[in-house]
């Protein structure tokens, strides 16, 4: 299977942790974005990266979050010093191309990340 | 602001009837328009997307149909099927460049047997 992998599926952390989720892209796929899903919500953008760039960091908190995508290795979101509100869907999708393009974003099943 | 609307949040139907969803868009440079099905546990799935030069498209059982004007699109599933039934999102490119998707609220659609 060459979809957006994303691990862990499942991963829980208490007040204060760092939590470290990983995203491998589609191969091929060059361009990576995360978004945040809360319960009955929708998704929420976070942020876009290409290879060693960030591209659009608008939906991020400024605080305690951030993201890199290296030339070698999965894209990493991190959130340090976790709190109860950071509990969500956190997914991961990967395009071929440049979005202005309209290239199709492709997800993986996410991680689901719980604060105790 | 950059904001979906989609409409209805909950949408229930008789196995073999047809269902719509609704999204209007806020920003009219807006040029991508994907939906996605999202079942339980799992990421979204691409159903079908449309660009802002077409009107509508068509994949099987499956069409959205997209009006510029009044930044309205629509999906379409006729002769649904148990299988249909899941959370659908719409969604629209926006930003500088179009480079993210800002998504609708979701619509959880359920086929009656």
């Amino acid at each position: 299977n060459a979809g957006v992998m994303q691990n862990p599926r499942h991963l829980v952390r208490r007040r204060g942790q760092e939590a470290r989720l990983r995203c491998s892209p589609m191969k091929g796929h060059s361009h990576v974005y995360w978004y945040r899903q809360l319960p009955e919500e929708g998704l929420k953008f976070m942020v876009y990266l290409q290879k060693e760039n960030i591209i659009d960091e608008s939906g991020m908190p400024k605080e305690r979050f951030s993201a890199e995508f290296p030339k070698e290795g999965p894209s990493i979101l991190r959130i340090q010093q976790v709190v109860r509100g950071d509990s969500a869907a956190y997914f991961c999708a990967s395009s071929k191309g440049n979005p202005s393009l309209n290239q199709p974003q492709h997800f993986g099943d996410g991680t689901r990340l719980s604060i105790l | 602001g950059e904001n979906v609307e989609q409409h209805p949040s909950t949408l229930s139907v008789q196995e073999g009837d047809s269902a719509v969803i609704k999204c209007t868009y806020s920003d009219s440079a807006s040029n991508y328009f994907p939906w996605y099905k999202q079942e339980l546990g799992k990421g979204p799935q691409l159903i079908i997307d449309i660009r802002s030069n077409v009107g509508e498209k068509k994949d099987q059982r499956i069409a959205v149909t997209l009006n510029k004007t009044a930044k309205h699109f629509s999906l379409h599933i006729t002769e649904t099927q148990p299988e249909d039934s899941a959370v659908y999102f719409c969604a629209a490119s926006m930003g500088e460049g179009a480079q993210k998707l800002v998504f609708g609220q979701g619509t959880r659609l359920t086929i009656n047997p």
